[in-house]
């Protein structure tokens, strides 16, 4: 079926130090969207990853399209503490393309 | 970006009544979705509401329990029936304004189940 793996579930870093979620689908994905939920919040989108093997940067966040559109990952280089959430990615498949699969999260915490 | 405003907040229900969400969205969409948070876990997609037809229900989840009502372009409503505690869950509404976007999700609904 069409669902969307993620990896690690939790993350724990000092404050400072770099954190990557990956993100991985068995089925070649149509695109990928990332989101950030702080805690006690809603979900809030962050980009959309489109093309096969595609970058993209915001700041300290780099996001990544894999070459054969099954895997994506976030990069957050040198954390800081309003870092702190869960990060999910969301596939979408060309053969449901009105709804999204959002995958289980990674939970990143950050220790001053 | 759309303003998406969801209500109740939260709420506190008997087991065996019924409470329905209700979801404002600022400008009109074509689809709006309904999905499901339990604590500490991803986002479930209950169905997708289409003003003008009947609701796209996802796999485990049924009209029954969760009807759901789209009156025109900028309203949606989810009803949670029959409740029980399993039910105790986050409610959330969401639109999607254009694929470049993303999906802009309401603040959401607590609901405890008692």
């Amino acid at each position: 079926g069409q669902q969307v793996m993620q990896i690690p579930q939790y993350q724990h870093v000092q404050e400072g130090e770099d954190f990557t979620t990956y993100c991985n689908s068995s089925t070649t994905l149509s695109n990928i969207q990332w989101y950030k939920q702080r805690p006690g919040g809603h979900p809030v989108f962050l980009i959309q990853l489109v093309k096969s093997g595609e970058v993209k940067k915001q700041k300290r966040l780099t996001f990544q399209f894999g070459e054969a559109k099954k895997n994506s990952s976030l990069h957050i280089t040198a954390t800081q503490t309003t870092d702190v959430g869960t990060y999910f990615c969301a596939g979408r498949w060309i053969t449901s393309y009105d709804k999204v699969i959002f995958g289980p999260g990674t939970s990143l915490s950050v220790i001053p | 970006s759309a303003v998406i405003s969801q209500k109740p907040s939260r709420d506190i229900c008997q087991r065996g009544t019924s409470l329905t969400i209700q979801c404002q969205v600022d400008s009109q969409v074509t689809m709006m979705f309904w999905y499901r948070q339990q604590p500490g876990q991803s986002l479930t997609l209950i169905a997708t509401a289409n003003q003008g037809s009947e609701a796209t229900y996802e796999s485990g989840f049924v009209i029954d329990k969760f009807p759901i009502s789209r009156p025109n372009l900028t309203f949606s409503t989810l009803t949670v029936s029959n409740m029980s505690p399993e039910d105790s869950s986050i409610y959330l509404c969401s639109v999607e304004f254009g694929s470049d976007y993303g999906y802009t999700f309401g603040s959401g609904t607590r609901l405890t189940v008692v």
